[in-house]
């Protein structure tokens, strides 16, 4: 079993729709929690940024983080088609520890 | 601010071919990041700079793989010889200093073994 886990999709959704990204983790020890977005033939570019429980919010990106079940998602708000990219969650123990990603969602906003 | 430069973007090759790949980091980022990202994967880590100390570099292949960071600046990560297992996008990205802080990628460069 990975330590992430994440659904790969694809997720297609209609423009304007909200959509919920998910990730759940096996690591108890995880306080660092990311997700990055990364369009076709590009390098991941950082999204949310969160430490520990709770909810960030950024626009139309909210991030939310349950340690008492592993489980982080990322909600988007009034997707756009510009939102169509993989999104990968990414999370670690400590600040100066080795990241662990998710394989990626691939998310689809139909215009 | 121009952010991390990768080269080449493409490259194909017959195997136990050599191949090398070049990063040149974001202006005074001292940490630098190897990564191979498989299709429909995560990136995975290969190697990591702290200016030019190779401070874990537990997942690099060492029997076909080598990097060096000369000055803390520019990066080169080789491959030799490579194999058809080698295929991948393989990613540099690099951050303020090492840990959490954001870590800024390059485009990447698609291999392609043959």
């Amino acid at each position: 079993q990975k330590e992430v886990e994440q659904d790969p999709g694809p997720l297609s959704v209609p423009e304007g729709a909200i959509v919920s990204l998910n990730c759940t983790y096996s690591n108890s020890a995880f306080q660092y929690f990311m997700w990055y977005r990364q369009y076709s033939r590009k390098g991941p570019e950082l999204l949310m940024y969160t430490y520990s429980s709770g909810n960030k919010e950024d626009g139309r990106f909210t991030a939310q983080v349950d340690k008492s079940s592993k489980y982080i998602s990322l909600f988007i708000r009034d997707s756009q088609p510009s939102d169509s990219a993989t999104y990968l969650c990414a999370m670690s123990a400590r600040s100066n520890y080795q990241l662990i990603w998710g394989a990626g969602t691939k998310l689809i906003i139909k215009p | 601010e121009a952010g991390v430069v990768q080269s080449p973007r493409y490259k194909i090759i017959e195997k136990k071919q050599p191949v090398a790949f070049w990063c040149n980091p974001i202006s005074g980022h001292n940490t630098l990041y190897w990564y191979l990202q498989n299709l429909g994967q995560g990136p995975e880590l290969l190697i990591r700079y702290e200016n030019e100390e190779a401070v874990d570099d537990s997942q690099l292949p060492k029997d076909r793989f080598s990097a060096e960071r000369l000055k803390g600046v520019d990066s080169t990560l080789k491959i030799q010889p490579a194999e058809l297992g080698d295929s991948a996008v393989y990613l540099c990205a690099s951050s303020e200093r090492g840990g959490n802080n954001e870590q800024f990628f390059g485009p990447g460069t698609r291999l392609t073994v043959l």
